[in-house]
Parts: structure tokens; sequence; C-alpha cells
């Protein structure tokens, strides 16, 4: 079966910095995203991977394994506003994006 | 300003009636989507279309029906054969045919049965 792993939440300080992790099976692979959800809100989205490395994109970044099927998000300079679920999503080799269930992130002062 | 638009925010409704969520965007994207979000869980596909007059059915299709007559709409109706339909529902689209396009979403439906 197709699965994603993701923590289920984290807890992070305010100005720290967080990985995020993700962890994929899927039948092919034809890129990878992250998506920030606030609670109640629609999913936004963060990034996208499809070759391996690092996606730099101001305080968020992306990297991606596809030979260990492994991606992270990470996050700098943490902001309040930050809190928020991150979601993991993988399209297969059918071109139909899985979800992971996402990953709570607490940003305590 | 090009959007998705869902409506309403919040619906309630009895036990054994059916209810349409609406989902509108004038992005001109061909690809729409319907989810179901459960609290702690990922986004779980309902339906999909990837153009007009045509849909598929997504993981968890029963209990739901969709359809497709104009590129800019893809409403939802939840029938009362769904055995538990108090959930956030999510329409997205994008541009496109396949899976590696950003997906774009509506602002959500929560629907709770009463």
């Amino acid at each position: 079966g197709q699965n994603i792993d993701q923590p289920t939440e984290m807890t992070a300080t305010e100005g720290a910095i967080v990985q995020i992790n993700c962890t994929y099976q899927t039948s092919g692979f034809n890129g990878l995203f992250w998506y920030q959800q606030h609670a109640g809100e629609a999913p936004t989205f963060l990034s996208y991977n499809v070759l391996d490395g690092l996606e730099e994109k101001g305080r968020f970044s992306s990297f991606l394994s596809r030979s260990k099927g492994y991606s992270y998000l990470l996050l700098k300079e943490l902001q309040m506003k930050d809190s928020a679920s991150y979601l993991c999503a993988v399209t297969d080799s059918n071109y139909q994006l899985i979800w992971g269930a996402g990953t709570k992130l607490i940003i305590k002062p | 300003d090009g959007g998705i638009t869902q409506s309403p925010k919040y619906l309630f409704r009895k036990e054994g009636q059916n209810v349409t969520l609406s989902c509108e965007q004038n992005l001109n994207h061909d690809a729409m989507y319907w989810y179901r979000q459960d609290p702690g869980q990922g986004l779980r596909l309902i339906y999909y279309s990837q153009i007009v007059n045509d849909f598929q059915k997504g993981d968890i299709a029963e209990g739901y029906s969709v359809s497709r007559e104009k590129k800019e709409s893809f409403p939802l109706t939840v029938t009362s054969a769904q055995k538990n339909p108090t959930a956030f529902y999510l329409c997205a689209s994008t541009q496109g045919d396949r899976d590696i396009n950003e997906q774009f979403f509506g602002p959500g439906t929560r629907l709770t049965v009463l």
C-alpha cells in the first residue's frame, strides 16, 4: 500500500529552528509537496521538490532524498504565526496525490 | 481576484437529508477536487474531475455524488447514504490534469449533521 508518515505533533520555541520529517512509500514518485494549514482554514502551498536536494524559500526550506523516500521541511526564525499543521503530499506514478496526516507544530514564546 | 469560493462556510443539516456544497473557481483550471478532512487526519479524496462532463471516484466516494457541467463549477452532494457526514470539506483546483502542479484550495465548508 501507499503510505506517508509524519510526526503527529511537534513543539518549538519562538526564534528557534525546527525540522519536520516526512517519509513515504508510494508506487512511483513524481514530486513531493509541503502545505501549511492553519486551524479551520484551507491548506496553502509552501514548496515542491521533484529532484534531490534542498530548495530554499525565505525562512522555509525543503529537502528531498528520493533514494531514501525522505523529505524534511525546515523552518527558521520561528514566529508565533508559524503555529499550524504542515502537510506532506506525494504524487505517485499515476500522477495521483497522496496526503500525509500532517504535523501539528506548536510554537511557544 | 482569481480564486476558489466555497459556500457556505458552516452548514447544519438533519440526519437523512441530502445537502449540496458549492465550489466555484475563476482560475481557468482544468482539474477540480473534493476532499474530506477529519480531526487529526490528512486529506482524503472524495471525487475529482480533470475535464468538463467527466469525473472519477476517489478513495471515499461512497455516499457522495458530483457533477461537472461547467469548467468553473464542481458541486458536491452529500447524500443520506453517507454514514458519517460531519466533517470539514475542501474543494481544490489545479492547472492541467496531473497532480504535479500546486493545488489551490477554497476556504472549506464545515458540515455538521444533527
